[in-house]
């Protein structure tokens, strides 16, 4: 099992540039989350995703940002038109069922923004 | 929503001593809680985690604690190696929801 697999590891952006971030889910797992880091600081929830449906999105921030979690391929993080605030550690997680049973979420090795 | 808060920040211990974090939460309906280790520039791995039924779980070296009444829950490292240096996280979980709620970490140093 290759575990939770993100791409690219490092993202460089120009300010006002979209960031695209890539996340194939565990075999078997058909949850996805997003969670951001940013430096020294903890992991912040950002958007639950189920395939083709977005579950919960509330820690994602209403403008500039969207996901998705198509039917063929993996889950997408989109960031438009970045700004240096938006460079943080992007981690994925994936979990088998659902954290709502308490099923674990085994997290990838995140894709790491800077923004310019 | 859940808040979770962690101390400490930072900690530093001698080889062979024991480690402890602690990490209080809010919400009193939260019923899963784990634990996480980040290794510098890698992922958060699972090390341990327990439910709200339980009061102590333990795997070999580590064991976890959980106190609902005061809606806290430790972790604890005995026999502390160099390779037990990292980023612990705590988290907790709500039942009506799917989202870990996590602290702000600590950073464990473990000196030789």
């Amino acid at each position: 099992n290759a575990g939770v697999m993100q791409n690219p590891r490092h993202l460089v952006r120009r300010r006002g540039q979209e960031a695209r971030l890539r996340c194939s889910p565990m075999k078997g797992h058909s949850h996805v989350y997003w969670y951001r880091q940013l430096p020294e600081e903890g992991l912040k929830f950002m958007v639950y995703l189920q395939k083709e449906n977005i579950i919960d999105e509330s820690g994602m921030p209403k403008e500039r940002f969207s996901a998705e979690f198509p039917k063929e391929g993996p889950s997408i993080l989109r960031i438009q038109q970045v700004v240096r605030g938006d460079s943080a550690a992007y981690f994925c997680a994936s979990s088998l069922t659902g954290t709502g049973d308490n099923s674990p979420l085994h997290f990838g090795n995140g894709t790491r923004l800077t923004v310019t | 929503g859940e808040n979770v808060e962690q101390h400490p920040s930072t900690l530093s211990v001698q080889e062979g001593d024991s480690a402890v974090i602690k990490c209080t939460y809010s919400d009193s309906a939260s019923n899963y809680f784990p634990w996480y280790k980040q290794e510098l520039g890698k992922r958060p791995q699972l090390i341990i985690d327990i439910r709200s039924n339980v009061g102590e779980k333990k795997d070999q070296r580590i064991a976890v604690t959980l106190n609902k009444t005061a809606k806290h829950f430790s972790l604890h490292i005995t026999e502390t190696q160099p390779e037990d240096s990292a980023v612990y996280f705590c988290a907790a979980k709500l039942p009506s929801g799917d989202k870990l709620t996590f602290g702000t970490g600590t950073r464990l140093a473990v000196r030789p």
